[in-house]
């Protein structure tokens, strides 16, 4: 069975632009999380998508935004990308809220 | 003061050793994991636990819910253990996950 997977592996873009990221969660799960990893830091807390709804988000602006798919696939934009924005950016899921989430092998982000 | 609070920091070990990692928490919670970060980002996760202990080959992961810790096991440690490995607080209200800080573990040969 095919883990969670994410594209591209890595993105390069310049300060000003939007970046897409995409997840294809793990068959038959539908909550999606997306998590930021900065240089440095510990993982945070981004989004969380559940049978297409948007359920929490953490302390991210706006310009960080995303959605889930019929097909429960989801994807992370980043608008107005700034210096700060490059991160390892990480897609989880799992088969329903509150149980194992299970990691996507992330995005490296890189904004110049 | 952080919600997931893990120690060491870092930690260097000789092959074979007997290793602890441990994390407290501060929230209501309603399970754990423990992941493990390898060089170049990939997590994967060890075990999801809400009571009691729970064990895969030479890893042992225990917590206890009235004192809001939790503790990772490495028996008979090996070069391929080094890893980042981070504990993460799924809370009671299931809206979000809270990571500790990560222990660096380094085994050495």
């Amino acid at each position: 069975e095919a883990g969670v997977t994410q594209s591209p592996t890595h993105l390069i873009k310049t300060r000003g632009q939007q970046a897409t990221l995409r997840c294809s969660p793990i068959s038959g799960h539908t909550s999606v999380y997306w998590y930021q990893q900065a240089l440095g830091l510990g993982l945070q807390f981004l989004l969380w998508y559940d049978e297409g709804e948007e359920r929490n988000r953490g302390n991210f602006p706006p310009r960080f935004s995303g959605r889930q798919f019929p097909n429960y696939s989801s994807e992370l934009n980043v608008n107005a990308l700034e210096l700060e924005d490059s991160a390892l950016y990480l897609c989880a899921s799992s088969l329903e809220t509150g149980v194992e989430q299970y990691f996507g092998p992330g995005t490296r982000l890189t904004v110049t | 003061k952080n919600e997931v609070e893990q120690s060491p920091q870092n930690l260097t070990a000789q092959e074979g050793e007997f290793i602890t990692i441990n994390c407290s928490y501060s929230v209501g919670i309603s399970a754990l994991h423990w992941l493990q970060q390898h060089p170049g980002g990939g997590i994967v996760s060890l075990f999801m636990l809400s009571s009691g202990k729970k064990k895969h080959g030479r890893l042992i992961a225990t917590i206890n819910i009235q004192e809001k810790h939790s503790s990772l096991h490495i028996t008979a440690s090996h070069p391929r253990d080094s890893a980042v490995y981070i504990c993460a607080a799924l809370k009671t209200s299931y809206d979000k996950v809270i990571f500790g800080p990560g222990t660096s573990l380094s085994v050495i040969p």
